[in-house]
């Protein structure tokens, strides 16, 4: 059974850091690009970025460029995401996702940014 | 700024077909933009339908479809049931850029 699970979630004030974790398990992890997708309550869905198979390659929205950093451990099946000077407009539910068609998806982890 | 637009809002009967529709401020969606298809129900994750355009995941009931219709990608669903009431998002490939766009949602209630 595929499984993504997110984790590191919370409140943060503005101006600071998180990092979220995303643990991988029931399927191949090292041979897929890797995506996070962002949903702020009561809105749409929104593509953060991705990272490729080895972590050579990384993309993000204009949005978080220069403040959120996606990382990679395939020895462990996890994906990363740093997220510094948080703003109360990354206020979301963050989703790992991964697959060669965006396939899997956890169940999201609720960062809020509030003071 | 690119942006995906989508359907508000759609209606249809049970047992009804419809179509949602994905359009591009850039022009016209082709198979180069690997068009995604998501639903999501209330409270819960999104899950995906569809992928490069046309192709269904092994979960995908044969009920939703997905094409390119008069320049934008389209997500077909005949015979309509209940529990196919949700949001339901494209997403398109932008390749200059390398990045991802998601459309805003279509609301599709099944009345």
């Amino acid at each position: 059974e595929v499984q993504l699970v997110e984790s590191g979630g919370g409140l943060v004030q503005p101006g600071g850091s998180l990092r979220l974790s995303c643990a991988a398990s029931g399927f191949s992890f090292s041979s897929y690009w890797m995506t996070w997708v962002r949903q702020a309550p009561g809105k749409g869905l929104e593509w953060v970025g991705d990272i490729k198979q080895d972590g050579s390659e990384k993309k993000y929205v204009d949005s978080v460029k220069g403040r959120f950093t996606i990382s990679r451990d395939n020895a462990k099946n996890s994906l990363y995401l740093q997220m510094n000077s948080l703003r109360a407009e990354d206020t979301a539910v963050y989703y790992c996702v991964g697959g060669g068609g965006h396939d899997y998806w956890g169940r999201g982890t609720l960062v809020t940014v509030s003071s | 700024q690119t942006v995906v637009t989508q359907e508000p809002s759609l209606t249809v009967s049970p047992g009804g077909t419809v179509t949602l529709t994905c359009a591009s401020s850039t022009g016209a969606v082709t198979s180069g933009y690997y068009p995604n298809w998501f639903q999501q129900k209330p409270g819960q994750a999104p899950r995906a339908l569809i992928y490069s355009t046309t192709n269904k995941h092994s979960w995908t009931p044969a009920r939703f479809s997905g094409s390119l219709l008069g320049g934008k990608a389209a997500l077909t669903l005949s015979g309509v049931q209940p529990e196919d009431e949700a949001d339901y998002y494209c997403l398109l490939y932008y390749g200059g850029a390398q990045l991802w766009v998601f459309g805003g949602g279509t609301k599709l209630t099944v009345l």
